[in-house]
């Protein structure tokens, strides 16, 4: 069975810090990938995804992730990280067969001002 | 904006109570869908529904139903609700024109306790 999983269950980092999220699944045909972010009190919204093309994808408040398909991961990364980065965090997998998104447990990040 | 309701933020109910939770979508998503969100456990499909009346089971069908007699409203069923049902259920919703490549909408969530 598919499955998606992210390293961390928590992270804690200081403003300006760099950040890295990491996500790997498990399927090995053609993927879609996503990011979704579920900051304190809203919806869950989309940060990014990718599809097709440059595997290095940009989002929203600076966010990138990167799409390596011989290691089957899509980390998130942000070079200096604020304190409003504070949320969790979702990787998310749809193989090209079904519209069923699979979803990671969620690494929740907390930033120390 | 793509706005995704939720009946109730918050319910609290007994065990054996039939519970409806309602969504509703305004941008007239083809797609919508039923997740419940545990701690750990990231989000898992309940149901989803590709069309007025149509319905596919996720991974967790087991003690929900769902109905969707419009296309911009989608119900999810406890039928005898229970206390390992007591979690977050999110509701989304997608266009249904591009496939796999799709953003999915989120509604506010409803937090179920079943006591």
């Amino acid at each position: 069975a598919q499955s998606v999983s992210q390293h961390n269950h928590h992270v804690i980092l200081s403003e300006a810090a760099s950040l890295e999220l990491g996500c790997n699944y498990s399927y090995g045909g053609t993927v879609n990938l996503f990011w979704y972010v579920q900051y304190p009190g809203q919806h869950l919204q989309l940060l990014l995804k990718y599809f097709s093309g440059d595997p290095l994808v940009k989002g929203i408040k600076g966010f990138e992730a990167e799409f390596i398909k011989s290691k089957f991961s899509f980390n998130l990364r942000k070079p200096s990280v604020q304190w409003s980065d504070t949320a969790e965090y979702f990787c998310a997998v749809n193989a090209l067969s079904n519209y069923q998104l699979i979803w990671g447990a969620g690494t929740k990040l907390i930033i120390k001002p | 904006d793509v706005k995704v309701t939720q009946s109730s933020r918050y319910l609290v109910k007994r065990t054996g109570e039939k519970v409806f939770l309602e969504c509703v979508q305004d941008m007239d998503h083809e797609n919508m869908f039923w997740y419940r969100q545990d701690p750990g456990l990231g989000l898992r499909l309940i149901y989803f529904s590709y069309d007025v009346k149509m319905k596919e089971k996720g991974d967790i069908p087991e003690g929900y139903s769902v109905s969707r007699e419009k296309k911009e409203r989608f119900s999810l069923i406890l039928e005898s609700a229970s206390t390992n049902q007591t979690s977050m259920y999110l509701c989304a919703s997608s266009a249904g024109t591009s496939g796999t490549q799709e953003t999915q909408y989120f509604g506010p969530g409803t937090r179920l306790l079943v006591l």
